[in-house]
């Protein structure tokens, strides 16, 4: 099993310009996240998926955009390239049932430099 | 409603000493509690977890963490500190909702 896996590992965009992160699980798990990690704001949630066609907002979703359309994949959009959205994004997964999260498990994480 | 407090965002020990890393929850149901572990570049991993069975839950390499629902503190400890122990601890909290609540971290250094 290859967990979560996030494509790609690094990117750099101009500001302004458009790009979409890739998650994929192999584990079966209805729920997914994504999160970005910025130095002394620990992990920040940006959207989240309880299931396939489904999405919801997190704590910092302004600029970002995402899709559910296959259970096993979760894609973070985004749609003009700031460089405040430089950073360090990570996508989990996790089996749950209706209002409560178990174990998350996180990809390797994409690293996104903003120019 | 759910919250985690992290006490201490860096903590330093010698090779060999005790690790006390501390973290309080705030939970309006009975919570399930996580540690995760990141090393440098690279994502985060379990390390234990509480889900209402053992208040005293062993993990991986050699971390252990304690519920104490009267003192709303889920502290991770290890007896003997190595240098590869060195990364970010998260303390996440889990109550009747479909997010983890995460702590802004500790990070962990060890010294020879």
């Amino acid at each position: 099993n290859a967990g979560v896996t996030q494509t790609p590992k690094f990117r750099v965009l101009k500001t302004g310009q458009s790009m979409t992160l890739l998650c994929a699980q192999d584990m079966n798990h209805e729920y997914m996240y994504w999160y970005r990690q910025d130095p002394g704001m620990g992990l920040r949630l940006i959207h989240y998926s309880v299931g396939e066609g489904t999405t919801a907002k997190g704590e910092v979703p302004d600029g970002y955009n995402v899709s559910r359309l296959k259970k096993q994949n979760f894609l973070l959009g985004l749609e003009s390239a700031a460089p405040s959205q430089t950073s360090v994004y990570f996508c989990a997964s996790s089996y749950g049932v209706v209002g409560r999260v178990e174990t998350q498990y996180f990809g390797p994480g994409t690293r996104l430099l903003v120019l | 409603a759910q919250s985690v407090t992290q006490l201490g965002s860096h903590v330093s020990v010698s090779e060999g000493a005790l690790v006390l890393l501390r973290c309080n929850y705030s939970s309006s149901v009975p919570p399930y509690l996580f540690w995760y572990v990141q090393y440098p570049n690279q994502g985060l991993q379990l390390l234990l977890k509480y889900t209402s069975a053992a208040t005293l839950v062993k993990g991986i390499n050699g971390f252990e963490a304690e519920f104490k629902k009267s003192e709303t503190s889920f502290h991770l400890t290890k007896p003997s500190a190595h240098m590869s122990d060195a990364a970010e601890y998260f303390c996440a909290v889990s109550g009747n909702t479909d997010k983890l609540i995460f702590g802004t971290g500790t990070r962990l250094q060890v010294f020879p």
